[in-house]
């Protein structure tokens, strides 16, 4: 079965540049979702979004913006980049706005900032 | 305000039964979910309790005591492969009901 892909996998940047990652949601589902997890820490959320337009939103920084497109694929922009800004970024998605309490989450993009 | 709370570790023999707990504080609530996650790889979802009462998954079960605001994972005849975070996770009602808040996670350690 398609699950939720991710990428990049991984990617290493320096302080102040920019990042971008990408997630193709499972075929069907409506809503993405991006969380934040550092080492040893819960999910944080981020952003979610239902049928292409931002549904809620949680601890994003300023300096990340996101947004689904018309083939919901969803992409997180981040600029600015700082130390703690590394993490595992998961992506995951939903039918119906995750009523079920199930998301499927993709296996991540491993962000270092140097 | 919103918390969740769950121990921070549990260690269990394996073939063993441990549960693990989850108590919340919110004024809406949807529902209780519970996560399994590995190190280093994606949480994976393993139950949902809207009710209150026992949902069971083949060796794991869930109960939700909405009154309590407690709810628990329970897993039975343990493998050296359970040993995870388990994350329990909640949809609140209200401002901010598409996101699902996660607990702490409980770290799962299975010995021989």
């Amino acid at each position: 079965a398609a699950g939720v892909i991710q990428s990049p996998r991984h990617l290493i940047k320096e302080k102040r540049e920019t990042a971008t990652l990408k997630c193709y949601p499972i075929p069907r589902h409506d809503t993405v979702y991006w969380y934040q997890q550092g080492p040893g820490q819960d999910p944080q959320f981020l952003i979610s979004f239902y049928e292409k337009m931002q549904s809620d939103k949680g601890s994003i920084p300023d300096r990340f913006s996101a947004q689904q497109f018309s083939d919901y694929h969803s992409e997180l922009n981040m600029s600015s980049l700082e130390l703690g800004d590394s993490a595992l970024y998961f992506c995951a998605s939903s039918y119906g706005q995750g009523a079920s309490g199930e998301l499927f989450f993709g296996e991540g993009s491993r962000l270092t900032v140097l | 305000g919103q918390s969740l709370e769950q121990p921070s570790e549990v260690t269990a023999v394996e073939g063993a039964i441990v549960q693990i707990n989850c108590t919340y504080q919110t004024s809406g609530f949807y529902g209780l979910s519970w996560y399994q996650q590995h190190d280093g790889g994606a949480p994976t979802f393993l139950s949902y309790n809207a009710l209150d009462g026992l949902e069971e998954t083949g060796r794991f079960s869930s109960f939700l005591s909405r009154s309590d605001s407690y709810g628990y994972l329970l897993l039975q005849e343990l493998q050296m492969k359970d040993s995870a975070s388990y994350f329990c996770a909640v949809r609140f009602s209200g401002a901010g009901s598409y996101q699902l808040t996660f607990g702490k996670g409980t770290k799962l350690s299975v010995i021989p």
